[in-house]
């Protein structure tokens, strides 16, 4: 149980152009999910926390215009890059949480190069 | 900002020995959590510890907490190739809330 799923795993864009990265819990009810980015060889940032129907509370430096987060449903929340640059490319990770739950589970993780 | 620091940055060791990780931390927390990651995979949940709790084992793993030196260790026994792997901790400061990361140790181990 408790299984997060991203899509896509990877995506190559062109400068100026937006990327819609999905985050998915398969098999529980996710009240909260949280979006991380994780630049190479380095440790995951806190970029969002997302409730479900509600705005999505961004972290400082995170501008909230350029990433935006829709939690929809209990089972769904997108992380939407507009006009990405070059500088955006990272590897954007999802976790999902319960209120019943300590841990989070996290997806397998979005490779995003904007060329 | 990150709270945790993660030492040593990057461990090298042998096949069977054991790996131990520490982690400090700067504020008060609910639990201290460890995951492992895999080179651009996602992240995996190890074992969570309560800030009410000292120890924990969980098959070869056995964290640490020390509340008073804000300090947590990961120790992992016999270690095999396959453990290679990042590993991070993480401090929630409130149960279920937000984790915080900290820089993560880079474990290789050699067959």
């Amino acid at each position: 149980g408790a299984v997060v799923s991203q899509h896509p795993s990877w995506v190559i864009c062109k400068s100026g152009t937006s990327v819609k990265i999905e985050c998915r819990s398969l098999d529980f009810q996710a009240t909260t999910m949280f979006w991380y980015r994780q630049f190479p060889k380095q440790s995951l940032m806190l970029m969002a926390t997302s409730n479900e129907g509600s705005k999505a509370t961004y972290e400082q430096g995170v501008e909230k215009d350029k990433f935006l987060i829709n939690h929809a449903s209990l089972t769904l929340s997108t992380l939407t890059v507009t006009s990405a640059h070059p500088e955006d490319s990272s590897f954007y990770i999802c976790s999902a949480r319960t209120p019943a739950l300590y841990e989070q589970y996290f997806g397998p993780g979005t490779r995003l190069t904007v060329t | 900002s990150q709270q945790g620091e993660e030492d040593p940055q990057a461990l090298s060791i042998q096949e069977g020995e054991n790996a131990t990780m520490n982690c400090s931390y700067k504020t008060s927390i609910n639990n201290l959590q460890w995951y492992r990651q895999n080179s651009g995979r996602g992240l995996v949940h190890l074992i969570l510890i309560r800030s009410n709790e000292r120890e924990k084992h969980s098959g070869r793993l056995r964290v640490t907490l020390d509340t008073s030196k804000k300090s947590s260790s990961l120790l992992i026994t016999a270690s095999r190739a396959a453990d290679t792997a990042s590993y991070f901790c993480a401090t929630g400061l409130s149960a279920g809330n937000m984790l915080t990361f900290g820089g993560g140790t880079r474990l290789m181990v050699k067959p």
